[in-house]
């Protein structure tokens, strides 16, 4: 079992819909949790983090964390083609040596 | 400028050449880290460091030296380059133990022939 992972996608969803992106992993003990988004070509760009269980809400972005089921999501609303992109999570484990885990990152289409 | 950049955007080397990889940081942060990023195994972590002189092996660190005699510097070197090492490198840095999550540079693009 990997120690996180998303579904690879790619997922495809019209403009103006909500995009969902799950991730698990595997790290009981694992605090801080973040949304990575990484367009073509470029680096990693920081766009969520959680830390409690619930949701929180940026923008059109919300995270939502659930440490019992060992599930983090992150929903977009009104996607817009500009949010085409793949989606990393990353997860900072219980050994607190300030190591993230990365998924291998979902890829969003938001098609016009 | 601020921030922390990478050095060279593009590198192709012959196989067996040694090879840095720069990354600079202005932000004095402690940690510093090494990812490759591939295909189908996603960003894997290379080497990272706590502080000035202090260095530890990640989940790929063969292959691979490291160095941080400065904060600010955290050089990667491929002592004898080999075509699986083919990749695209990404250093980050974060203030403390990764709880507010990493600023990323804008990565360096290594082919090994």
């Amino acid at each position: 079992q990997k120690e996180v992972e998303q579904n690879s996608g790619p997922l495809s969803v019209p403009e103006g819909a909500i995009a969902s992106l799950n991730c698990t992993y595997s790290d009981r003990g694992s605090q801080s949790f973040f949304w990575y988004r990484q367009y073509s070509g470029k680096s990693p760009e920081l766009i969520m983090s959680i830390y409690s269980n619930g949701d929180k809400e940026d923008g059109r972005f919300t995270a939502q964390l659930n440490k019992a089921s060992q599930y983090v999501s992150l929903l977009i609303r009104d996607s817009q083609p500009s949010d085409s992109a793949t989606y990393l999570c990353a997860v900072r484990g219980s050994s607190n040596t300030g190591k993230l885990i990365f998924g291998q990152g979902t890829t969003l289409q938001v098609k016009p | 400028d601020a921030g922390i950049t990478q050095s060279p955007r593009y590198k192709i080397t012959e196989t067996g050449r040694q090879v840095t990889l720069m990354c600079h940081q202005t932000w004095s942060h402690s940690y510093m880290f090494w990812y490759r990023q591939d295909l189908g195994h996603g960003l894997r972590l290379i080497y990272y460091s706590a502080a000035a002189d202090i260095t530890d092996k990640g989940e790929v660190p063969d292959g691979y030296v490291v160095s941080r005699s400065k904060t600010e510097n955290f050089p990667l070197t491929l002592e004898s380059a080999t075509r699986s090492q083919t990749s695209v490198y990404f250093c980050a840095s974060s203030p403390d133990r990764g709880g507010r999550g990493y600023t990323f540079g804008s990565g360096t693009r290594l082919t090994v022939v």
